[in-house]
């Protein structure tokens, strides 16, 4: 049992440039999430879904896009990069209200 | 709206001492609340939580956290620390509805000298 898997751990991107962190779980959880962790900030909600093919936007969503076609799998999309998306990016999963966190994707924008 | 709060930005404790980290939450009915751990590079790890019952909750690696309606306060204590505590707490408070969304505080990192 894996748990809550994320790829890859670091990125680089270029300013304009595209990319996609993938997130899956393996313990049938219906409810994931999205998050960022920005120094001093705590984790800001940027998207969820409550189950395959539903996501809502969080807190944060703008120049994020997510899909939900599985259980498994919630991936998250940041179409134009900008600096201000260089952070720690954390997914997670929840049951009975409590959230399942995979080790976090490091993203550098420059 | 619901909000937390963690007064603390950053705690230094000696190793052996007692720790306590404050939260305070605002929310309107009983709150679902939450102690995650961060270690540096790593992800978050649930400490303890608290639906409902007795106020005072154990969790894993021997901290506990209690429930004070009176005060909106969860904070979250340990008789005695050891270096590997050394970590950034964040509490977080569920945001109510069937999304099991979490509200988080800013956190509060911990440094435990020898």
């Amino acid at each position: 049992n894996a748990g809550v898997t994320q790829t890859p751990k670091f990125r680089i991107l270029k300013i304009g440039q595209s990319m996609t962190l993938q997130c899956t779980q393996d313990m049938n959880h219906n409810y994931m999430y999205w998050y960022r962790q920005d120094p001093g900030m705590g984790l800001k909600l940027i998207y969820y879904s409550v189950g395959a093919g539903i996501t809502d936007k969080g807190e944060v969503p703008n120049g994020y896009n997510v899909s939900r076609s599985t259980t498994e799998d919630f991936p998250l999309r940041l179409e134009l990069a900008a600096p201000s998306q260089t952070s720690v990016y954390f997914c997670a999963s929840s049951y009975l209200a409590e959230q399942y966190f995979g080790p976090g994707t490091r993203l550098t924008v420059t | 709206a619901q909000s937390v709060t963690q007064p603390d930005i950053h705690i230094t404790v000696s190793e052996g001492a007692s720790l306590e980290l404050r939260c305070n939450y605002s929310y309107g009915a009983t709150p679902y609340l939450f102690w995650y751990v961060q270690s540096p590079g790593q992800g978050l790890q649930l400490l303890l939580k608290y639906f409902s019952g007795d106020t005072l909750v154990q969790g894993i690696k021997g901290f506990e956290a209690e429930f004070k309606r009176s005060q909106s306060s969860f904070n979250l204590r340990k008789p005695s620390v050891h270096w590997s505590d050394a970590a950034e707490y964040f509490c977080a408070v569920g945001a109510g509805g069937a999304t099991n969304k979490l509200i988080f505080g800013t956190g509060t990192l911990l440094a435990v000298q020898p």
